[in-house]
């Protein structure tokens, strides 16, 4: 199994800062095969980033992917009140899929 | 657009089967190499991977549920099943059904969850 290792586990920031979230696996991950999700309390995960880059379908341009290899970037330019929540990040491989743990942006 | 929905019998007891379906709508569960798969979240926790099926029915499953897990369709319903045996008080979860995309094989369309309680 490729585990996926999400740091920190929890990023307190106020709006209007920067949020680089990180997810390390511990194996080889095609970039294609690399995706970050945001959940909100109560809600179902949404997608935001596929093959480590491309943002989903109506998903703001502050939010960018990046990386390649075992170590994978979710980067918020700019935090707007909405963006408080938690992310995860997937991998695909060998048939099977893996989440991180999450990490929790909540508002300091 | 691509609508998922979600059914269970809310309360399981320990050592029954749970069962869930996941009802899609706006599109055909068959089209375009759709493939499907289920996802859970116990309470307070991250996101676990189930189960996948292509809609041509090959499946593949997390290896530590592979045991207890069926994941099938219903071409004829547009439905998604998933049946967990044996289960216990650690199988309660928000289940969630999910779309997988066909090229980067994420999760592009999700169901709204359904909560099930295993307690006797």
């Amino acid at each position: 199994e490729n585990a996926l290792t999400q740091s920190p586990g929890t990023l307190s920031l106020s709006p209007g800062e920067r949020a680089t979230l990180f997810c390390r696996a511990s194996q080889r991950v095609s970039s294609s095969y690399l995706a970050w999700y945001q959940q909100k309390p109560g809600q179902a995960p949404r997608l935001l980033i596929y093959g480590a880059s491309g943002r989903a379908t109506g998903i703001p341009d502050r939010f960018s992917g990046s990386g390649s290899g075992t170590d994978f970037t979710l980067t918020i330019s700019r935090l707007e009140p909405e963006d408080f929540a938690v992310y995860y990040c997937q991998q695909y491989g060998n048939s099977l899929w893996t989440f991180g743990q999450g990490t929790k942006v909540e508002i300091k | 657009q691509l609508q998922l929905q979600e059914s269970a019998s809310g309360l399981v007891k320990p050592s029954q089967t749970l069962s869930l379906t996941c009802a899609v709508s706006g599109g055909s569960i068959s089209s375009g190499g759709s493939s499907w798969s289920w996802i859970r979240q116990q309470p307070g926790q991250g996101l676990e991977w189930m189960a996948y099926i292509h809609h041509s029915g090959s499946t593949y499953y997390n290896p530590s549920l592979k045991s207890r897990v069926i994941i099938s369709v219903d071409r004829s319903k547009n439905q998604i099943s998933l049946r967990l045996s044996s289960v216990t008080a650690a199988d309660t979860a928000v289940y969630y059904c999910a779309r997988v995309n066909a090229y980067d094989f994420h999760f592009d369309y999700w169901g709204q969850g359904a909560l099930v309680t295993v307690s006797s």
